[in-house]
C-alpha cells in the first residue's frame, strides 16, 4: 500500500536552532500533504497545508515565520522549526491524500519527536 | 467549528469483551468521517471510514455507526484483543476533494484488561 515517510523520527536539537523534517510520499505523488502537531496525551492539531508550487496555509495561531513549509515537488513536503525553543518540543506528523478513483485516502508519516534543549 | 480534543479518557475492556468508544463531532458540513488508531510513538493508522449517506458500516471486527441528527460517532471492536491497545481517535473531512482537511477529534485511549 502507499506510505508516507518522514525523516528524522526523532530529533534532538539545541534552543535558537533550526530544525528541518521531511515528509515523503513513497509510491503516490502528493498535490497537497499537512503538517499536524501533537502534545503528549493530546489529540493531533492540525498546523498548516503543505501546497506543492506554492505556499502553505496555515491554520489560526500558527506562526509562519516560525515554521517554514515548502513543498518543492509532488512526493516531497518539508516543515522547518526556526530558532527553535523548548516549547516547540513535540510529536509532529504529516500526512498526504492518495486519489484512488472516487476515493480519497489520508496516509500518515511516522511522527517525529522533536526535543528542543 | 473544529472539534479538537482537549485530553484523552480511558476506556478500560476485559479481554474477549467487546469495546465501544464514542466521539461527538461539532461540523454538520462534514461527510466523511474516519477512525483511527494510534500506538505509542506512531502516526495514526486508518481503521474504517464512514460517508454521511450511511449509518452504519462494517470492517473486519469493527463497525463504525453514524448518528448525524446529534453528529454523534461510535467504533465498535468486536472480541477485543491486546493488540487493540492504543489511542483511538475519529477524525472528519468537510470535503471529498484531496486538498480537504482531516480534523481529528478528542482521541480515547482503549486498554485491555487480561
Amino acid at each position: 500500500g502507499a506510505v508516507v515517510s518522514q525523516h528524522p523520527s526523532r530529533v534532538i536539537c539545541k534552543s535558537g536552532t533550526s530544525v528541518k523534517i521531511e515528509c515523503r510520499s513513497l509510491d503516490f505523488q502528493a498535490t497537497t500533504m499537512f503538517w499536524y502537531r501533537q502534545f503528549p496525551k493530546k489529540s493531533l492539531m492540525l498546523m498548516a497545508t503543505s501546497n506543492e508550487g506554492s505556499k502553505a496555509t496555515y491554520e489560526q495561531g500558527v506562526e509562519k515565520d516560525k515554521f517554514l513549509i515548502n513543498h518543492a515537488s509532488l512526493t516531497l513536503s518539508t516543515l522547518t522549526v526556526t530558532s527553535a525553543h523548548p516549547e516547540d518540543s513535540s510529536f509532529y506528523i504529516c500526512s498526504a491524500f492518495r486519489d484512488r478513483g472516487m476515493n480519497t485516502e489520508a496516509f500518515f508519516g511516522q511522527g517525529t519527536r522533536l526535543t528542543v534543549v | 467549528g473544529e472539534s479538537v480534543g482537549l485530553h484523552l479518557p480511558t476506556l478500560s475492556v476485559q479481554e474477549g469483551d467487546n469495546s465501544i468508544i464514542n466521539c461527538a463531532y461539532s461540523n454538520s458540513a462534514s461527510d466523511y468521517f474516519i477512525w483511527y488508531k494510534q500506538e505509542s510513538g506512531k502516526g495514526p493508522q486508518f481503521i474504517i471510514d464512514i460517508r454521511s449517506n450511511m449509518d452504519k458500516r462494517q470492517g473486519q471486527r469493527v463497525t463504525v455507526l453514524l448518528n448525524k441528527t446529534v453528529k454523534h460517532l461510535s467504533l465498535q471492536i468486536a472480541a477485543t484483543q491486546p493488540g487493540d491497545s492504543a489511542v483511538y481517535f475519529c477524525a472528519e473531512n468537510p470535503g471529498y476533494s484531496s486538498a480537504s482537511k482531516i480534523i481529528f477529534g478528542s482521541g480515547t485511549r482503549l486498554s485491555i484488561r487480561p
